[in-house]
């Protein structure tokens, strides 16, 4: 069965840091492109940033509100994906879900259950 | 960046009736180089992540009936589901991936009328 499962998630002060993972199974983890996407309470879908496969290169692009704060890796020996948040605010404070970026012009074929993010005092 | 403007906001449909969502972006999604637009529909139900209904526009992911149906081009899109049953309510996106980053419209809401 193709799956994503997401951990790490939590309450955290602002500030602070967080490593959220992404656990892939059920395909060839390191064929495709992978995207983290949150998602405020009671609010739409915000793409946070994505990583392309080694193949494309592996390289990274984040969306403005979080350049140079988050950053995305992975690890392909691992089948997973990883979103490094540092320096949180209270408008982090999300559902992040991972997301797997198929064929289909690359809309988001996978997505996770997601992992609940909170950044309060 | 590119914005996605779905229309209603909300929409309330008897069973068995036709839901027509619609979705305009500020810019073209359509990839002149594959005559392609690069349009997706979500449906996300209460408490579950997003679900992909339709990719390009108008094809359907595996596995999503065929009473979910997309059509437009360029900046105009529309996802009609033809005959609406209990298990459809939800929010509905619209994504572009055609301009970078990536875009979402603000969501429709669906209901039983």
């Amino acid at each position: 069965e193709v799956q994503l499962v997401e951990s790490g998630g939590g309450l955290v002060q602002p500030g602070g840091s967080l490593r959220l993972s992404c656990a892939a199974s059920g395909f060839t983890f390191s064929s495709y492109a992978m995207s983290w996407v949150r998602q405020a309470p009671g609010k739409g879908l915000e793409w946070v940033g994505r990583i392309k496969s080694k193949t494309d290169g592996g390289t990274t692009d984040y969306a403005a509100p979080v350049k140079g704060r988050f950053t995305i890796s992975r690890d392909d020996s691992k089948n997973t994906l990883y979103l490094q948040m540092n320096s949180l605010k209270t408008e982090d404070t999300a559902m992040y879900y991972c997301a797997r970026e198929g064929i289909g012009g690359g809309a988001f074929d996978i997505w996770g259950q997601g992992t609940m993010v909170t950044v309060s005092s | 960046d590119i914005v996605m403007t779905q229309s209603p906001d909300s929409l309330a449909v008897s069973l068995g009736g036709r839901a027509t969502i619609n979705c305009k972006s500020s810019q073209s999604v359509l990839y002149s180089s594959n005559n392609k637009n690069y349009l997706a529909w979500y449906q996300q139900k209460p408490g579950q992540p997003p679900k992909l209904l339709i990719y390009w526009a108008s094809t359907r992911e595996s596995g999503v009936p065929d009473r979910f149906s997309g059509s437009g081009s360029g900046t105009d899109f529309t996802l009609t589901i033809s005959s609406l049953q209990a298990e459809d309510v939800a929010v509905y996106y619209c994504q572009q991936r055609s301009n970078w980053p990536p875009t979402f419209g603000q969501g429709t809401r669906l209901e039983i009328k």
